[in-house]
């Protein structure tokens, strides 16, 4: 089993609707939980980091998390073209201050 | 002025060669980072820096060798470059702050292709 669990996708939707990203995890002792966003050929960039159970909300962008069920998702609302990437959720293991360790990615395709 | 700088950005070589990618961060953080990116887009942790002391090695091979001369340089170092190392090698950095989730932040990449 791998350690962070992302459905590669393409995950389509159409402009103007919710993306729904999920995201599991293996080491149940985790106790932060990121996501980023890659563009083609370019670096990953911060979009928002959750520690806590429930949501937290940053513009259009929402990081729900349930540790019980080692889950953690990302919603995008009111999708646009521009938000066409990958999204790679990233979680830091216990203990582990210094360490994130990434799911594969999903790809988002927002059709205009 | 980026905060994450890495050179080259791009690298062509042969195989057999040696070779080194550079990285400054301007952040004033106190960790450094190499990730290494394979063409199915799996990012993995390959060193962490902390203040100049490495903390982190995740089973590479020896042939990779970082060095941090100090807390806002890592740099890595490549002998005998093989097929299998061709990916994109992102530094990166990060500051113990809970507040802030101990965020790392990354580096443009440096694109390696081995021939």
């Amino acid at each position: 089993q791998k350690e962070v669990e992302q459905n590669s996708g393409p995950l389509s939707v159409p402009e103007g609707a919710i993306a729904s990203l999920n995201c599991t995890y293996s080491d149940r002792g985790s106790q932060s939980f990121f996501w980023y966003r890659q563009y083609s050929g370019k670096s990953p960039e911060l979009i928002m980091f959750i520690y806590s159970n429930g949501d937290k909300e940053d513009g259009r962008f929402t990081a729900q998390l349930n540790k019980a069920s080692q889950y953690v998702s990302l919603l995008i609302r009111d999708s646009q073209p521009s938000d066409s990437a990958t999204y790679l959720c990233a979680v830091r293991p216990a203990g582990a201050t210094n360490k994130l360790i990434f799911g594969t990615g999903t790809l988002l395709a927002v059709q205009p | 002025d980026t905060a994450v700088s890495q050179t080259p950005k791009y690298l062509v070589t042969q195989m057999g060669n040696d070779k080194s990618i550079k990285c400054e961060q301007n952040l004033g953080h106190d960790t450094m980072y190499w990730y290494k990116q394979d063409s199915k887009k799996f990012l993995k942790i390959m060193f962490s820096y902390n203040n100049k002391e490495l903390i982190i090695n995740e089973t590479v091979p020896n042939r990779f060798s970082p060095k941090s001369p100090d807390k806002a340089h890592l740099n890595l170092h490549i002998n005998s470059l093989e097929l299998g190392d061709s990916a994109v090698y992102f530094c990166a950095s990060s500051q113990e702050r809970a507040a802030a989730g101990n965020t790392i932040y990354f580096g443009e990449g440096s694109w390696l292709t081995v021939v």
